[in-house]
């Protein structure tokens, strides 16, 4: 089974600054099935990217999704106040889907 | 424009059997694979079972299999679980979600999901 790591489990910063997030992968994964979702509290999970680094309709170019193989990074150039959040990677492979643990983005 | 509604969730006593329901309407729901994904409180995301568009393929997480069943009603446009045996463990938010498998895959629309407590 491969096991989805995400890193750091919260990551504190403050609007206008530049998160990356990461998605580490047990096994070698295929970048056309990562994905990443955001989540606020309440809320159901929002597709972001797709295939590694392809970003879903709506979602604003200051995300940016990259990696391949092993390691995946989920890039905010510049927080703003609705981005904080918690992210999800998430791959498919063998007819199941897996989840990694999530990245929270709190404002310092 | 793409709605959802999900109904059936609720409090059921450990051992019980709840059934709920993801009617949408706004795309062809024949044409998609649906999940069931659920979050317990306070915890990350888990799938838990998926169907394909004609409801020919189906697949569960082990945690779940054998007591939880996933169905669709392509005239209804409608995707249904059917929990049974249900442990305190099973107490989450459980959200359905649209595949997309295009070359890729992932689930691109979410509907707000339908809280399932399972307690004596």
């Amino acid at each position: 089974e491969i096991v989805l790591t995400q890193s750091p489990g919260t990551l504190s910063l403050s609007p206008g600054e530049r998160a990356t997030l990461s998605c580490r992968a047990s096994q070698s994964v295929s970048s056309s099935f990562l994905a990443w979702y955001q989540q606020k509290p309440g809320q159901a999970p929002r597709l972001l990217m797709y295939g590694a680094s392809s970003r879903a309709t709506g979602i604003p170019d200051r995300f940016s999704g990259s990696g391949s193989g092993t390691d995946f990074t989920l890039t905010i150039s510049r927080l703003e106040s609705e981005d904080f959040a918690v992210y999800y990677c998430q791959r498919y492979g063998d007819s199941f889907p897996t989840f990694g643990q999530g990245t929270k983005v709190e404002i310092k | 424009e793409v709605q959802s509604l999900e109904s059936g969730g609720g409090l059921v006593q450990p051992g019980g059997s709840l059934r709920f329901s993801c009617a949408t309407s706004g795309f062809t729901f024949s044409s998609y694979g649906m999940s069931w994904v659920r979050q317990a409180p306070g915890k990350g995301l888990e799938w838990v079972s998926s169907i394909s568009a004609g409801g020919d393929h189906i697949y569960y997480a082990d945690s779940v299999k054998g007591r939880l069943t996933i169905s669709r009603d392509n005239s209804k446009n409608t995707l249904y679980l059917q929990m049974n045996s249900l442990r305190a463990e099973d107490t989450a938010v459980y959200y359905c979600a649209r595949i997309r498998y295009v070359g890729r895959w992932y689930w691109d629309y979410w509907v707000q999901g339908t809280l399932v407590t399972v307690s004596s």
